[in-house]
């Protein structure tokens, strides 16, 4: 069964700082671009980064430009989010997901992030 | 970045009956549209991508039209398992962009 696992979602104060996992089965993972999603209060989606098939090329929404990093690890089957200098407008459950030519086709169920102190 | 705004943003219908939904582009995107359902604590699921492809499962019922500015969501057929909000995503430049969200509420 193809998946997606997240975990890594807590209660952290302003200005702190959270590591996002993403644990993929069921598919070659290395062979797929993948994407953090996250979610206000079950209403908007917003796109927050996206990294290509091997690692080498990376792509941000501009508000977390310089505070997020996004990365993988293909041996592991494992996609990375580190989340520094949190704001209160991080608060959102984050989804992982896998790439389908830019639209997504497989999502987890996604881990909360609240930020708050 | 690319602004999708989607309408209605919430509709009420019956069981049965043809429905639709429009997003539109703030510019052109190509066909580079998908359609995402969404139901309450739940991760959303791809419906359609590439404007009118339809996602491998999904039920004919549902099918994509448009290209450029304009797309329509059509559900042929609603069936109880239907109702639920559905997004837009565009996918022709970073950032990546969804609508706002059409709720389908059952009449």
């Amino acid at each position: 069964e193809v998946q997606l696992v997240e975990s890594g979602g807590d209660l952290v104060q302003p200005g702190g700082s959270l590591r996002l996992s993403c644990g993929a089965s069921g598919f070659t993972f290395s062979n797929y671009g993948m994407s953090w999603v996250r979610q206000v209060l079950g209403k908007d989606l917003e796109w927050v980064a996206s990294v290509m098939d091997n690692g080498s090329e990376k792509y941000y929404l501009d508000s977390v430009k310089g505070r997020f990093t996004i990365s993988r690890d293909n041996a592991k089957n494992s996609l990375f989010l580190q989340m520094n200098s949190l704001r209160a407008e991080d608060t959102a459950v984050y989804h992982c997901a896998r790439d389908l030519y830019g639209s997504m086709d497989v999502w987890g169920r996604g881990t909360a992030i609240t930020v708050s102190s | 970045a690319i602004r999708m705004t989607q309408s209605p943003s919430s509709f009420s219908a019956y069981t049965g009956d043809r429905v639709s939904i429009t997003c539109r582009a703030s510019q052109g995107i190509s066909d580079l549209l998908a359609w995402y359902q969404q139901k309450p604590g739940k991760a959303p699921e791809l419906l359609i991508y590439s404007a009118y492809r339809l996602q491998s499962g999904v039920p004919s019922r549902f099918s994509g039209s448009g290209s450029g500015t304009d797309f329509t969501l059509t559900i042929s057929s609603l069936q109880s398992e239907d109702f639920a909000t559905y997004y837009c995503q565009q996918y022709y430049s970073y950032p990546r962009t969804f609508g706002q969200g059409t709720k389908v509420e059952i009449k």
